[in-house]
C-alpha cells in the first residue's frame, strides 16, 4: 500500500464548479498534513496546511480526519487558473515530506 | 523572490556522462536539504537527505554511488548523476529546510534528458 494515496484524475470541471479531492495516508504517526499545487514541470508550491479542526483560505477548504487517516481539499468557484496537479503531502517531521501522486484538475470554460 | 536556487533548469547529455545539479539556499543556512525525483505523471519521490558536513542519507532503492550528494557548505548541496543512462531521465528537484520558521522551500527543478 502506498503511504499517501490519491485519485490521479483528471478532474475536468467547468469554471465556477465546486470540486473535492480526497487523500488517504497509511502512517498513523504522521504529524503534519499539507496540500501543495504543482504546475507542469514546476516546483510544488504550498497551498495550505491541513488541521484537524478544518481550515479555509478563500475558495479553498481543507479537512483532516485522523481517525480515518483521510484528508480532503474543496475548491469552490473554480477558476481557469486553478488548473494544476494537487498534491496531498504528509510529514512525520516538519521537513521530511511524503507526496501523493497528485490529482490533476482541469478547469474549462 | 526565490529563496532556493537550483541549476541548471534543464540539461541534455549523452549516455555515460555525469551531470551535476546545484541547489543553493539564498538567504538562509540549510543544514538539511532534500533531493527528489519525479517521473512523468508520478509523485515526487524522495531520493536522499543531504546533511551539511556529513554523509547523505539515501532512501531505499537509491544507489548512493550513482547519485553522489555533496553538502559541503550551509548554503549549497549538489547532486551528481554519474554515468547517466536514459532511464535516469527525470525531473530532479531539491528542497531546503529553514529551521527558523520550520518551512521547506523548493528549488525550481532540473529536467534531465539522457540520450
Amino acid at each position: 500500500r502506498k503511504e499517501v494515496e490519491q485519485d490521479p484524475g483528471p478532474f475536468n470541471v467547468p469554471e465556477g464548479a465546486t470540486v473535492a479531492f480526497n487523500c488517504t495516508y497509511s502512517n498513523s504517526a504522521s504529524q503534519s498534513f499539507f496540500w501543495y499545487r504543482q504546475d507542469c514541470r514546476k516546483e510544488p508550491k504550498l497551498l495550505m496546511s491541513v488541521y484537524s479542526s478544518g481550515n479555509e483560505d478563500g475558495r479553498f477548504t481543507a479537512q483532516l480526519n485522523r481517525a480515518s487517516q483521510y484528508i480532503s481539499l474543496l475548491i469552490r468557484d473554480s477558476k481557469l487558473s486553478d488548473s494544476a496537479t494537487y498534491l496531498c503531502v504528509v510529514a512525520g517531521t516538519a521537513s521530511k515530506l511524503t507526496f501523493g501522486t497528485g490529482t490533476r484538475l482541469q478547469v474549462t470554460l | 523572490g526565490a529563496v532556493v536556487s537550483q541549476h541548471p533548469s534543464w540539461v541534455i547529455c549523452k549516455s555515460g556522462t555525469s551531470v551535476k545539479i546545484e541547489c543553493r539556499s539564498l538567504d538562509f543556512q540549510a543544514t538539511t536539504m532534500f533531493w527528489y525525483r519525479q517521473f512523468p505523471k508520478q509523485s515526487l519521490m524522495l531520493m536522499a537527505t543531504s546533511n551539511e558536513g556529513s554523509k547523505a542519507t539515501y532512501e531505499q532503492g537509491v544507489e548512493k554511488d550513482k547519485f553522489l550528494i555533496n553538502h559541503a557548505s550551509l548554503t549549497l548541496s549538489t547532486l551528481t548523476v554519474t554515468s547517466a543512462h536514459p532511464e535516469d531521465s527525470s525531473f530532479y528537484i531539491c528542497s531546503a529546510f529553514r529551521v527558523t520558521n520550520e518551512k521547506l522551500f523548493f528549488g525550481s527543478g532540473t529536467q534531465l534528458s539522457v540520450l
